[in-house]
């Protein structure tokens, strides 16, 4: 059962553009959302995390929104850059089980 | 920040042959470690957590005698893949947790192993 659904698989965007990545999720005792970037041979890097008690966080050009009643998350990404250009994760965690769940990635490219 | 280095980065071994890779918290103490694996363009899928001092918990479907794990000290957790198959051929991925179970996870860069 895939606990945290992601979309789109991949994205193109161009230079300047903004980049939407949506995920959703079913497990209500989810409190923690966090977002992973990851280029190719390298472990992710946490990008930018909410928790359900605030509906949107923003950080440099990432921006998180959350709505909690539809049990959906999404990540923007303002400006994007070439260098934005990777595979992003979103995942979920309970606070008392402490491992994440991650969805299933989304390959952004950006074009010049 | 926190920095989890993992080692080998890239691994070659022959079928049959174990592997032992490294996941060290460089400047922090993890009490709790994860080993992820992640075949290509996939998500990552837990394998198991990693207490320091007591038997790794595993995921469903993961063979635990195959995939040893020890997590001896609170800045080292070691993965062996045990008698190797092609099929263990993958990206290994291990993560570190700072302190309360709500802390962020820090992950290594990864192994990639190759069976031949």
């Amino acid at each position: 059962q895939q606990q945290v659904k992601q979309s789109p698989q991949s994205l193109i965007v161009q230079k300047g553009g903004i980049s939407i990545i949506n995920c959703a999720y079913e497990n209500t005792a989810f409190d923690y959302f966090p977002w992973y970037q990851q280029f190719p041979g390298k472990g992710p890097a946490l990008l930018i995390a909410i928790r359900p008690d605030v509906s949107e966080k923003k950080e440099g050009r990432f921006t998180i929104s959350f709505n909690k009643s539809a049990k959906q998350f999404s990540l923007h990404i303002m400006d994007s850059q070439p260098g934005d250009s990777a595979t992003y994760f979103c995942a979920a965690r309970t606070g008392t089980a402490s491992k994440l769940t991650f969805g299933t990635g989304t390959r952004l490219q950006v074009t010049l | 920040g926190a920095v989890v280095s993992q080692h080998p980065s890239w691994v070659i071994c022959k079928s049959g042959t174990s592997v032992k890779i490294e996941c060290r918290s460089l400047d922090f103490q993890a009490t709790t470690m994860f080993w992820y694996r992640q075949f290509p363009k996939q998500s990552l899928m837990l394998m198991a957590t990693s207490n320091e001092g007591s038997k790794a918990t595993y995921e469903q479907g993961v063979e635990k005698d195959k995939f040893l794990i020890n997590h001896a000290s609170l800045t080292l957790s070691t993965l062996t893949v045990t008698s190797a198959h092609p099929e263990d051929s993958s990206f290994y991925i291990c993560s570190a947790r700072q302190g309360a179970s709500n802390s962020p996870l820090h992950f290594g860069n990864g192994t990639r192993l190759t069976v031949t």
